[in-house]
């Protein structure tokens, strides 16, 4: 079973716009999550994260958002710039003594076109 | 503060054999953790150590085997390679003084082709 869920492979969009990327997840014992970038022939590089008693998460042009009802978190760029074009990975962590265990996405391509 | 560090960077196996991957972490990061990447499972995790001792562990079979040293350094070892084996393994580390939270450092891997 998958716990954490990327359902968009990919994601196109134009330069100085706004691009969201979107994971769900179903285990309610997750506290933490956390955004990843990779490129390829690279290990992921963090990106941001939100711990669960939080809904927002601000670090420059980068956002998450946490939907705990909903059990769903999105990540924003704005504004969106061609080096962003990347695999984004979601990643969640849960219970105590987990932290060393991330459950990790599919992934979404996101394309950012000049 | 050096990132990090993989060894080999790039591996090519027969199936049957067994092959031993080399980690070394952050400096002063006790936490290693280890990850399988295919382009049909995406990124699974394989285990965790922290303190020469496993933490955790992920669904994969006993043919995946870990250990850790003093100096937090960490081996992976696979053994009878199968061709599904054939993946990209990623090493992480962090400072897991703080146990439910964790962001981790990736390598860049070691990519393993099994022939």
């Amino acid at each position: 079973d998958q716990q954490v869920k990327q359902n968009s492979p990919s994601l196109s969009v134009q330069e100085g716009r706004i691009s969201i990327l979107n994971c769900d997840y179903t285990n309610s014992m997750f506290d933490y999550f956390l955004w990843y970038k990779k490129y390829p022939a690279e290990g992921p590089t963090f990106l941001i994260s939100i711990s669960s008693i939080k809904d927002k998460n601000e670090d420059g042009r980068f956002t998450v958002f946490l939907n705990k009802s909903a059990k769903h978190l999105s990540l924003h760029i704005v504004p969106s710039q061609p080096g962003d074009s990347a695999v984004y990975f979601c990643a969640a962590s849960g219970g105590y003594n987990q932290g060393g265990k991330l459950i990790f996405g599919q992934g979404t391509e996101l394309s950012v076109k000049p | 503060k050096a990132g990090v560090t993989q060894t080999p960077r790039y591996l090519i196996k027969t199936r049957g054999q067994q092959v031993t991957l080399s980690c070394s972490p952050i400096s002063g990061h006790r936490s290693v953790s280890w990850y399988q990447q295919t382009p049909g499972q995406g990124l699974q995790f394989l285990f965790e150590y922290f303190s020469e001792t496993q933490r955790n562990k992920g669904n994969f079979p006993g043919r995946f085997s870990g250990r850790q040293f003093s100096n937090s350094r960490s081996e992976m070892n696979v053994s009878t390679l199968e061709l599904g084996d054939s993946a990209l393994y990623l090493c992480a580390s962090s400072d897991s003084g703080r146990v439910l939270y964790n962001e981790q450092f990736f390598g860049p891997g070691t990519r393993l082709t099994v022939l």
